[in-house]
C-alpha cells in the first residue's frame, strides 16, 4: 500500500535558526496536506499543496511540492517558541489520507 | 477544533474490558475517521466513513469496530481491550469539497490506557 515517509523524526533548534521537514511518498500523489500539532493538543491543518512545483508561503512557513508530485518539504525561516510541535505531511490516495510519522521541532529559546 | 467532540477525553481500563468511544460533530461533513497515534508512528487510520450506510477499514482496524449512528456522530469500540491499544484516539471529518481536498478536522483526542 501506499507509504508516506517523513524526515527527521525529531529536530532541536535554537531559536532563530530554520527547520525543514521534508516528506516523500511511494507513489505520486493528487495533492499534499501539512498539519501541525502542539504538544498536547490536535492536529490542525496547514496547507495544501495540488500542483507540480507548486510552492507556497505563509509568513516565516515556505511549502514545496515536488515535479514529480513525490515528495514535498516544509521550510520555517527563523524559528520562533510558537513553532514549537508536530508537523505531519499527508497524501491523498486511495479515497484516503495517508499520514507521515511526523517530525518534532522543539527549540531552544 | 470546538466542531469535532470526543468522550471521554481520558480513560483508564483492564485488559479484556469493553469500550466505546464516542464523536460528535456539528460542522455538518460526510465524511467521518478515526485515527490512532503512537509516539514515532504518526497518525494511523482505523476506519473511516464517507456518510451513514458506508463503513471502511483502515490500515489497522483488527480489534477495533464502528457504528455510524447518524451523520454526526461516529462511535469507535474495542470489543476487548488490550494493553497495546494503548494510545491517543482522535476523530477527524471532512467535506469532500471541490476536487476532493478531504481537509481534516480533529477533535482533541481521547487519551486511553490498557492496564
Amino acid at each position: 500500500g501506499q507509504q508516506v515517509m517523513q524526515i527527521p523524526q525529531y529536530q532541536h533548534v535554537q531559536e532563530g535558526e530554520d527547520f525543514t521537514t521534508y516528506c516523500n511518498s511511494s507513489t505520486t500523489l493528487s495533492n499534499i496536506q501539512w498539519y501541525k500539532q502542539r504538544p498536547g493538543g490536535h492536529p490542525v491543518f496547514l496547507i495544501q499543496l495540488v500542483k507540480s512545483g507548486e510552492v507556497k508561503k505563509q509568513k516565516r512557513l515556505t511549502f514545496q511540492f515536488g515535479e514529480a508530485k513525490k515528495n514535498s518539504s516544509l521550510h520555517i525561516t527563523a524559528t520562533q517558541t510558537t513553532d514549537v510541535g508536530t508537523y505531519f505531511c499527508a497524501g491523498w490516495g486511495a479515497q484516503k489520507l495517508v499520514f507521515g510519522q511526523g517530525t518534532r521541532l522543539t527549540i531552544n529559546p | 477544533d470546538a466542531d469535532v467532540t470526543q468522550t471521554p477525553r481520558n480513560r483508564i481500563t483492564k485488559t479484556g474490558k469493553r469500550i466505546m468511544l464516542e464523536c460528535s460533530q456539528t460542522k455538518g461533513h460526510d465524511r467521518m475517521y478515526w485515527y490512532r497515534q503512537d509516539p514515532g508512528l504518526g497518525l494511523r487510520l482505523i476506519y473511516y466513513s464517507f456518510d451513514v450506510k458506508d463503513i471502511n477499514k483502515g490500515e489497522i482496524s483488527d480489534g477495533y469496530s464502528v457504528s455510524r449512528q447518524a451523520q454526526a456522530k461516529f462511535s469507535l469500540s474495542l470489543e476487548s481491550a488490550i494493553p497495546n491499544q494503548t494510545a491517543l484516539y482522535f476523530c477527524a471529518t471532512s467535506d469532500a469539497g471541490t476536487g476532493g481536498t478531504d481537509t481534516q478536522y480533529f477533535g482533541p483526542g481521547t487519551r486511553l490506557t490498557v492496564l
